[in-house]
């Protein structure tokens, strides 16, 4: 089973500045199967990423994926207020079948 | 416009079981997967399991095997998932989604499950 795993654990930012968050796995993803998700307090994720780098609808153009293989990146290139909240990434395998979760990257204000 | 909607809070005593349910609107039903993730208070996700309502198939997470059931009612385009021999640990927000693109695009509002003797 693939396990992933998230760096930092939080990051202390101010608005404005920029955030990099990192997506490790224990073995080689799919890029066509590695998602970013962010979730507020007392709300369902949203899809933010899919496919390692494309963006899912309505989602503004300073969040940007990239990575292959083990390594992936989340940045967001200037934070905004709503920003501030947890990221999870994601994986699909096929051996075995499924997906897991990245423990997660809360993003709070400095 | 596209939505998943699923039913209220349950409260369950250890070894009983629970039926969620997760009702689908804005789309055709057959056309995506339905997957399962749940959350702790104050924890990360973790996937339970999916299921085509196409055909019925399904697969889950090894950890659920055996006691977790995923059907559907195409008829009022309706997914369920049933999670048995509950235990505290199961105490969580559950969460049904669709999959597109090995991505969950759509969500639901989540349903509270606490198990409690």
């Amino acid at each position: 089973e693939i396990v992933l795993t998230q760096s930092p654990g939080t990051l202390s930012l101010s608005p404005g500045e920029r955030a990099t968050l990192s997506c490790r796995a224990s073995q080689s993803v799919s890029s066509s199967y590695l998602a970013w998700y962010q979730q507020k307090p007392g709300q369902a994720p949203r899809l933010l990423i899919y496919g390692a780098s494309s963006r899912a609808t309505g989602i503004p153009d300073r969040f940007s994926g990239s990575g292959s293989g083990t390594d992936f990146t989340l940045t967001i290139s200037r934070l905004e207020p709503e920003d501030f909240a947890v990221y999870y990434c994601q994986q699909y395998g096929s051996s075995p079948g499924g997906f897991t979760f990245g423990p997660g990257t809360k993003v709070d204000i400095k | 416009q596209v939505q998943l909607v699923q039913s209220g809070a349950e409260v369950k005593k250890p070894g009983a079981s629970v039926k969620v349910s997760c009702k689908a609107s804005g789309y055709t039903f057959t056309s995506y997967d339905i997957n399962w993730v749940r959350q702790a208070t104050g924890q990360g996700l973790e996937w339970m399991g999916w299921m085509n309502p196409n055909s019925g198939n399904t697969g889950y997470a090894q950890k659920f095997q055996g006691r977790v059931t995923m059907t559907r009612n195409t008829s009022i385009s309706t997914a369920y998932m049933e999670l048995s021999s509950l235990r505290s640990e199961d105490t969580a927000v559950y969460y049904c989604a669709t999959d597109d693109y090995g991505a969950f695009d759509i969500w639901g509002q989540g349903t509270m499950v606490t198990v409690s003797s």
